[in-house]
């Protein structure tokens, strides 16, 4: 089955750095979508982006599905901004729509 | 919109016991997702729905788990008898399409067996 990386696995910043979170998939995808898991462990859906760019305030992410990445940037970060962050794809070549996740990207912004 | 509701919020039971979840997707949504995630771990597809019929049910442990959606909307899981290695967070998501579609989560279920 697809295989799906994320990078790094932990990440600490200072409050107001910028970040950048990556991907990787081993197969092409018909959906990728990047969530934020918040303290109580709800999923927060950040963006839904088979391919192209897209932006939500401080928040923007950029898949390139003919390389199999998606980039997820985070700027002037804040401390609300911690937590795990899951990217999850669905692969072209299933025939079901299973969104499988990544390990996620832990992240931790200091005051 | 109302989002995905699920229920209970917390549950502890002892070994042996029998437990059950419920969730209510987004009104419309065809398709209905239970996931199971482990502390420190990535959410794993347990079962499947489109509409009221299973789609996948691979990674369902069949011995003790079991779920249904009875008229294609609600859906609860059952786990009977538990094990300690089934203390996780059970997520229920939805989408209106499978493969292409959004899926949209719960707050999640989260389950301590003593």
């Amino acid at each position: 089955g697809i295989q799906v990386e994320q990078s790094p696995p932990d990440l600490i910043l200072q409050e107001g750095a910028n970040s950048t979170l990556r991907c990787n998939f081993s197969d092409s995808v018909n959906n990728l979508q990047w969530f934020h898991q918040n303290p109580w462990g709800q999923l927060i859906n950040l963006f839904y982006i088979p391919s192209g760019t897209k932006q939500n305030g401080r928040l923007s992410a950029t898949t390139v599905a003919t390389e199999r990445y998606s980039l997820l940037y985070i700027s002037s970060s804040q401390t609300t901004d911690s937590g795990v962050y899951f990217c999850a794809v669905v692969s072209r070549s299933g025939n079901t729509g299973k969104l499988i996740f990544g390990q996620g990207t832990t992240l931790q912004v200091k005051p | 919109e109302a989002g995905v509701a699920q229920s209970p919020r917390y549950k502890i039971i002892e070994k042996r016991q029998s437990v059950a979840f419920w969730c209510n997707p987004i009104s419309g949504h065809a398709t209905l997702y239970w996931y199971q995630q482990i502390l420190g771990q990535g959410p794993k597809l347990l079962i499947q729905f489109q509409n009221n019929g299973v789609v996948d049910d691979s990674q369902l442990p069949k011995d003790r788990f079991s779920a249904e959606r009875l008229k294609g909307v609600d859906s609860t899981l059952k786990i009977q008898p538990a094990k300690l290695e089934d203390s996780a967070v059970y997520l229920c998501a939805s989408s209106f399409t499978a493969g292409t579609g959004e899926l949209f989560f719960g707050e999640g279920s989260r389950l301590t067996v003593l």
